[in-house]
């Protein structure tokens, strides 16, 4: 079975300041990892994926985050938030099964400021 | 390309009501999934259809849950009888499945049962 941790439930920032926000799985198998956010209202959008290759994923809105292996981990990086930032974000993760089922953490909601 | 469609977007009842939601895939898309997502957690997979056939429903409480997708295209949610804690945001989402990992949300369905 896996499993997601989001530690931090709400991270607050202020508006130009780095951010970030960690997640931690656990799998006896391979895994697929994800970073989604939630917009208020709205449907999840995903940012970021890593499947294999280099660790280091880059994704859209200036956002990236690293996958390692051994502390299991893949936290999501932003070097300078802005306002527009302020929402939900989820990370998940897929076993390498064919079905692409997901395991999403908790969340950690986002709250820049001005 | 228009994205995943749910409907309706918002949704009051009295415990013990019966209440559908729909969901339309992003055209061509062959694996459609529906989530529970209640407040302050992670959506929770119920339900995986590859076509019109179920893949997983070992988390879909079927005293009271059912879904189907007919014609392998959009699909039907609904819960009877509902109850409190069925109070959440259902979302859908929808890839090509085989070897697509990245899953296309639906702005989901808020649920609140009274």
């Amino acid at each position: 079975a896996q499993s997601v941790t989001q530690l931090d439930s709400q991270v607050p920032v202020f508006e130009e300041a780095p951010v970030e926000l960690r997640c931690n799985y656990s799998s006896s198998v391979s895994v697929y990892l994800f970073w989604y956010v939630q917009y208020p209202n709205k449907g999840l959008q995903l940012l970021l994926k890593y499947l294999s290759g280099s660790t280091l994923v880059k994704g859209i809105n200036g956002f990236e985050a690293e996958f390692n292996k051994s502390q299991t981990s893949f936290h999501l990086r932003k070097p300078s938030v802005h306002i527009s930032d302020t929402a939900e974000y989820f990370c998940a993760v897929s076993p390498f099964s064919g079905t692409y089922k997901y395991i999403f953490g908790t969340g950690t909601r986002l709250k820049v400021l001005a | 390309e228009a994205g995943v469609a749910q409907s309706p977007r918002y949704k009051i009842i009295e415990k013990r009501q019966s209440v559908a939601f729909w969901c339309n895939p992003i055209s061509g898309h062959a694996t459609l999934y529906w989530y529970q997502q209640i407040l302050g957690q992670g959506p929770k997979l119920l339900i995986q259809f590859q076509n019109n056939g179920v893949v997983d429903d070992s988390q879909l409480p079927k005293d009271r849950f059912s879904a189907e997708r007919l014609k392998g295209v959009d699909s039907t949610l609904k819960i009877q009888p509902a109850k409190l804690e069925d109070s959440a945001v259902y979302l859908c989402a929808s890839n090509n499945g085989g070897a697509e990992e990245t899953q296309y949300f639906g702005p989901g369905t808020r649920l609140l049962v009274l």
